[in-house]
């Protein structure tokens, strides 16, 4: 079974930049080729941010994209996010996932972030 | 990119039918076979409903089904039951070697 667990600060300041981890338990993550991070604003739908191969490779959401890195570490089984330059609508439950041949079957509980001074 | 488009709102009544649409472009939905649709009750992780446009995980209920034609896919839940109640998203791979969900539909039963 493939559990994953995001974490990081749940308050970033505005013009801040806001950097989450996810942790990979169980076996899978030698053998899954890309994860993937998804986020949800207040009383919005869900936003596709981007995915990383674990060779390092990366997608990023183009609306997202001067803003975003994404990168793993295959030693400690994470994946990261940084998300640069952030403001109030960046606010969100940010989720990790992972994207097994393009269906996102395993999903972190989430972890809320709110930017705010 | 721009998310695909879906109702706001399906409501049936119990042991019903209802079929929830997501309309994308030739560019995502109507270009691949790459879309899944994800059940999200508010505070919990999604799950993972149909994928592939029409293939249903295992320990999906079969009462879920998935199709597509043309730039628009559909979720059919037939026999609604009260746990059905929550919000529904769909997902497509897109040109772009990205992805994009749709705008979601709350699920009511009546």
């Amino acid at each position: 079974q493939v559990q994953l667990q995001e974490s990081g600060p749940g308050l970033v300041k505005p013009s801040g930049t806001l950097s989450l981890t996810c942790t990979v338990s169980g076996d899978s993550f030698r053998s899954t080729d890309w994860w993937s991070w998804v986020r949800q604003s207040p009383g919005k739908g869900l936003e596709w941010i981007g995915e990383i191969h674990r060779s390092g490779g990366s997608n990023y959401n183009p609306s997202l994209k001067s803003r975003l890195t994404i990168s793993v570490d295959k030693s400690k089984n994470q994946i990261s996010l940084k998300l640069s330059s952030v403001t109030a609508a960046d606010t969100a439950i940010y989720y990790c996932a992972r994207n097994d041949y393009h269906r996102v079957d395993f999903w972190g509980q989430g972890t809320p972030v709110t930017v705010s001074s | 990119q721009s998310a695909l488009t879906q109702p706001a709102s399906v409501s049936g009544s119990p042991g019903q039918s209802i079929t929830i649409s997501c309309t994308g472009t030739s560019s995502d939905v109507g270009g691949y076979n790459y879309v899944s649709w994800y059940q999200h009750h508010p505070g919990k992780a999604p799950k993972l409903m149909i994928s592939e446009v029409n293939n249903r995980p295992s320990g999906v209920s079969n009462r879920f089904s998935g199709s597509k034609s043309g730039n628009t896919a559909s979720l059919t839940i037939s026999g609604l039951q009260a746990e059905d109640e929550t919000d529904y998203y769909c997902s497509s791979y897109t040109s772009s070697s990205t992805y994009v969900f749709g705008t979601g539909t709350k699920v009511t039963v009546l």
